[in-house]
């Protein structure tokens, strides 16, 4: 079946930090491939998404690319800041699917 | 304008009792979810309509019933609640069948239960 697998956390940087959070896949078809970020107490929102192989989202200095002979959609932000720290989750949907699966989420601690 | 809404934001109760979640969008989707989101952040779904129809029921207990009158609200009613149901759910809506259709998330209804 369909899954995702992402880096446990938490993730601790310094401000500034380079930041990277791993993120693979196994899915049938050509799934499309999402990002999503949970600030305190709020609901999920998209960050970014890439729909094909070699395709690169990208949203608020983060970014991803869709590496289909690797499986894997790693989230990347050259400069970290405080105002970045939540739970982040690495998504896939099928093409004509229903349901979006996620991963587990990464939770980010960014100090000042 | 709030996208997906869901009331009410805290839900606090005792075991035993039956309960109800509602959910609006105002999007135009045609499809609805509901997660249940653990203490430790695992996000995970229960159930999504489509037009109005079930097509996703994850081997939830028969104790959550799902109800949708129209499509652009999905309400989930809770019978008998146990300690465990206690975790945030959340309503979330998309256009299936898009290439790439994120889906968007309401604010999130913390359920504790006592």
């Amino acid at each position: 079946g369909n899954s995702v697998t992402q880096m446990e956390g938490p993730v601790t940087l310094s401000e500034e930090a380079f930041l990277t959070i791993n993120c693979t896949y196994t899915a049938t078809g050509y799934p499309s491939l999402f990002w999503y970020v949970q600030y305190p107490g709020e609901g999920l929102q998209l960050l970014l998404k890439a729909t094909k192989a070699d395709d690169k989202g990208s949203n608020k200095g983060f970014e991803a690319t869709y590496r289909k002979e690797t499986t894997s959609f790693h989230l990347e932000k050259g400069s970290v800041q405080v105002s970045d720290s939540a739970v982040y989750f690495c998504a896939l949907l099928n093409t004509g699917g229903f349901k979006t699966i996620f991963g587990a989420g990464t939770r980010l601690f960014v100090k000042a | 304008d709030t996208a997906v809404s869901q009331t009410p934001k805290y839900l606090v109760t005792q075991m035993g009792n039956d309960k109800s979640i509602k959910c609006e969008q105002n999007l135009g989707h045609d499809t609805m979810y509901w997660y249940k989101q653990d203490s430790k952040k695992f996000l995970k779904i229960m159930f999504s309509y489509n037009n109005k129809e079930l097509i996703i029921n994850e081997t939830v207990p028969n104790r959550f019933s799902p109800k949708s009158p129209d499509k652009a609200h999905l309400n989930l009613h809770i019978n008998s609640l146990e300690l465990g149901d206690s975790a945030v759910y959340f309503c979330a809506s998309s256009q299936a069948f898009a290439e790439g259709t994120e889906a968007f998330f309401g604010q999130g209804t913390r359920l504790t239960v006592v």
